[in-house]
């Protein structure tokens, strides 16, 4: 089964500031993978998935960017930070079996202060 | 357009006591995928249940039950004899089952606190 990574767990960045979040999946290949930002008290918003290395979809605009620069590795970018970017980032990944389900790695806690 | 509401915001029960979170969905695909996720207070989504939209039984899972009727659009979840470890959020979810894009449509959520 799938086992997926994400770092920092934590972090905490001044407005302006670039960032780079990482997600790292394990125990598949060529997998889906998605990033959701989840503000506090909210539900889940889509902001990227991609089908495959390279392959990038934009769900909302904002000032962030997606990379998947190797087939298990999804990265979530931004080269200015605003406080609307505070929130808590899942990464998911889709299980190959096509059912759609989704496992969500452990998140990462983004405050812009 | 596909949606999903969860009109229950916040929920609180006694241990020991059923509870049933709502989950209404809207659709015009034939195939499609139902789920339900929770949210502890860790933040990490765990699975819990896939329903696909042609399999209507209702499934239970230790105090945990589902009930699928497409004639209402609902999938609702049943917790019985609550305990404080299921305090959650709890996420139901859509999905179009002839995408291979596999993006969920979520549910605002509901949270669910449980005291002792």
């Amino acid at each position: 089964s799938q086992t997926i990574h994400q770092w920092p767990a934590t972090l905490v960045q001044p407005v302006g500031s670039p960032l780079s979040l990482e997600c790292t999946v394990e125990g598949t290949s060529n997998p889906n993978l998605y990033w959701y930002r989840q503000a506090a008290g909210r539900g889940l918003q889509l902001l990227f998935y991609s089908v495959g290395i390279g392959q990038i979809s934009s769900e909302v605009p904002q000032n962030l960017s997606a990379s998947r620069p190797q087939d298990r590795q999804f990265i979530l970018s931004s080269k200015k930070l605003l406080l609307s970017d505070s929130g808590f980032y899942l990464c998911a990944c889709l299980r190959g079996d096509f059912t759609d389900t989704q496992y969500f790695g452990p998140g990462t806690r983004l405050t812009v202060l | 357009a596909q949606k999903v509401t969860q009109a229950q915001t916040e929920i609180s029960v006694v241990e020991k006591e059923d509870v049933t979170l709502d989950c209404v969905y809207e659709t015009r695909d034939t195939t499609y995928y139902l789920f339900w996720y929770k949210q502890p207070p860790s933040g990490e989504l765990v699975f819990l249940i896939r329903r696909n939209s042609f399999d209507e039984q209702n499934e239970i899972s230790g105090r945990y039950s589902w009930n699928f009727q497409k004639s209402t659009s609902s999938f609702n979840f049943t917790i019985t004899a609550s305990q404080v470890v299921d305090s959650a959020v709890y996420f139901c979810a859509l999905s179009r089952g002839s995408s291979n894009t596999g993006k969920l449509i979520f549910g605002q959520g509901t949270t669910l606190q449980v005291k002792p």
